[in-house]
């Protein structure tokens, strides 16, 4: 089976761009969690949703952050404008939200940089 | 609060020494979860294990062991016989009666061929 899968695996923009990253979580889960990951702050998250709808986006760090569910087996997040300090290593993790059975499955991440 | 330490930052060991990875957590959930993943150079979170609360036993699993103590919320993580691809860097986590993880800050552990 299909793990998570993320595009780009690596993304190298300019300042002031639109970026934006994609997720497929596995077939059949229903959470899907975004992460950044950086040496100074470690695996933050973002934000995450539960049969698409957007549960918690306190970790999204400005205005500048949004993410999308449409449906089961898409997600993107975008960063409009992008700065320099939001590069970082993008994490896109799924899980089938039912008690006792709520592994987190990473996808191999997106490494951004923002020149 | 839900809080994750992993105290050590990094290990280093020679290869076929046994090592330790120490997780302590806290959490006023009575029901939760443990996790260990683990970040091979390459980048990517591989899922290691899962725990739940009421299962105190600790697993083996080749020459991995993870030894879960409620007594002293901890959660540790040993390997036998360390080898050079187990150089990694290591993450416990917890997940409470919410849906989100609270990752700890990572071990990196480097095993010296």
């Amino acid at each position: 089976d299909a793990g998570v899968i993320q595009s780009p695996r690596h993304e190298v923009t300019e300042m002031g761009q639109e970026v934006t990253l994609r997720c497929k979580p596995i077939s059949g889960h229903n959470s899907l969690f975004w992460y950044r990951q950086t040496m100074m702050r470690g695996l933050e998250l973002l934000i995450y949703f539960n049969n698409n709808v957007p549960i918690d986006d306190s970790g999204m760090p400005e205005d500048r952050f949004s993410a999308k569910m449409p449906n089961a087996s898409f997600s993107t997040l975008k960063i409009q404008p992008s700065e320099p300090r939001d590069s970082a290593v993008y994490f896109c993790a799924s899980s089938f939200r039912l008690v006792g059975s709520d592994t987190q499955y990473f996808g191999p991440g997106t490494r951004l940089t923002v020149l | 609060a839900q809080k994750v330490t992993q105290a050590q930052t990094e290990i280093s060991v020679v290869e076929k020494e046994d090592v330790t990875l120490d997780c302590v957590y806290e959490t006023r959930d009575t029901t939760y979860y443990l996790f260990w993943y683990k970040q091979p150079p390459s980048g990517e979170l591989v899922f290691l294990i899962r725990r739940n609360s009421f299962d105190e036993q600790n697993e083996i699993s080749g020459r991995y062991s993870w030894n879960f103590q409620k007594s002293t919320s901890s959660f540790n993580f040993t390997i036998t016989a360390s080898q050079v691809v187990d150089s990694a860097v290591y993450f416990c986590a917890l997940r409470g009666a919410g849906n989100q993880f609270y990752f700890g800050t990572g071990t990196s552990l480097t095993v010296i061929p």
